[in-house]
């Protein structure tokens, strides 16, 4: 059974760096075609997509947020880290891990998602 | 802007069938055949209805249905039962460059 859960603070101050982590389960990260992806939901609004990591340690960004993520894996302690640095308010959103598998390109289970509020 | 366009409303009776679209570009929907869709209810994680353009994950009711002409996928959802109520999401893949996209949504009422 795969279950995935993200965590990390609740509210961030902007300018700060947000830090979130997901831990998973029911799948290895060093399996071939296996990934995991962070997605973002603004209040109201649409998913948008962030970054993916993939079994191999290769890594992908959206373009218009690459110079502020990095995204990392701990395959021993089944956990993906992704980073956002300089926080604006605009980033407030319901973050979501998934796991992705490479081999159809889906977004095949989801974490519950952690909403982040940026504000001073 | 959602780099995949979808109508922002869908609605239809029980029992009706109601198609979405989702129109992008020869670089994501168009290029290959990575079209998913999802479903999320309110104050939930989105869940995975179809992939590949067409498939159905197991445990997905085959009300659910898809299909792609050129750059733009559609999913159809046929005898709508009120559980249906919904926010829908395409997404496709892009390429090594931009990977994934996502539509802005189209929400589903059962009226």
């Amino acid at each position: 059974q795969v279950t995935l859960r993200e965590s990390g603070p609740a509210l961030v101050k902007p300018t700060q760096t947000l830090t979130l982590t997901c831990t998973f389960s029911g799948f290895s990260l060093s399996t071939s075609g296996m990934c995991v992806s962070w997605i973002r939901q603004p209040p109201g609004k649409a998913l948008e997509w962030l970054a993916l990591i993939d079994w191999d340690d290769d890594k992908y960004y959206s373009t218009s947020l690459k110079t502020r993520l990095t995204i990392s894996k701990d395959t021993s302690k089944n956990q993906v880290v992704l980073t956002m640095t300089n926080m604006d308010p605009v980033d407030t959103a319901t973050y979501y891990c998934a796991l992705y598998s490479s081999g159809w390109s889906t977004f095949d289970y989801w974490g519950q998602g952690t909403l982040v509020t940026v504000s001073s | 802007q959602s780099a995949l366009t979808q109508p922002p409303s869908a609605s239809g009776s029980p029992g009706q069938s109601v198609t979405i679209s989702c129109t992008g570009t020869s670089s994501d929907v168009g290029g290959y055949n990575y079209v998913s869709w999802y479903q999320q209810h309110p104050g939930k994680a989105p869940k995975l209805m179809i992939y590949e353009v067409s498939k159905r994950p197991s445990g997905v009711p085959d009300r659910f249905s898809g299909s792609k002409s050129g750059n733009t996928a559609s999913l159809t959802v046929s005898g709508l039962q009120a559980e249906d109520e919904a926010d829908y999401y395409c997404s496709s893949y892009a390429g090594s460059n931009r990977h994934v996209v996502f539509g802005g949504g189209t929400k589903l009422t059962v009226l």
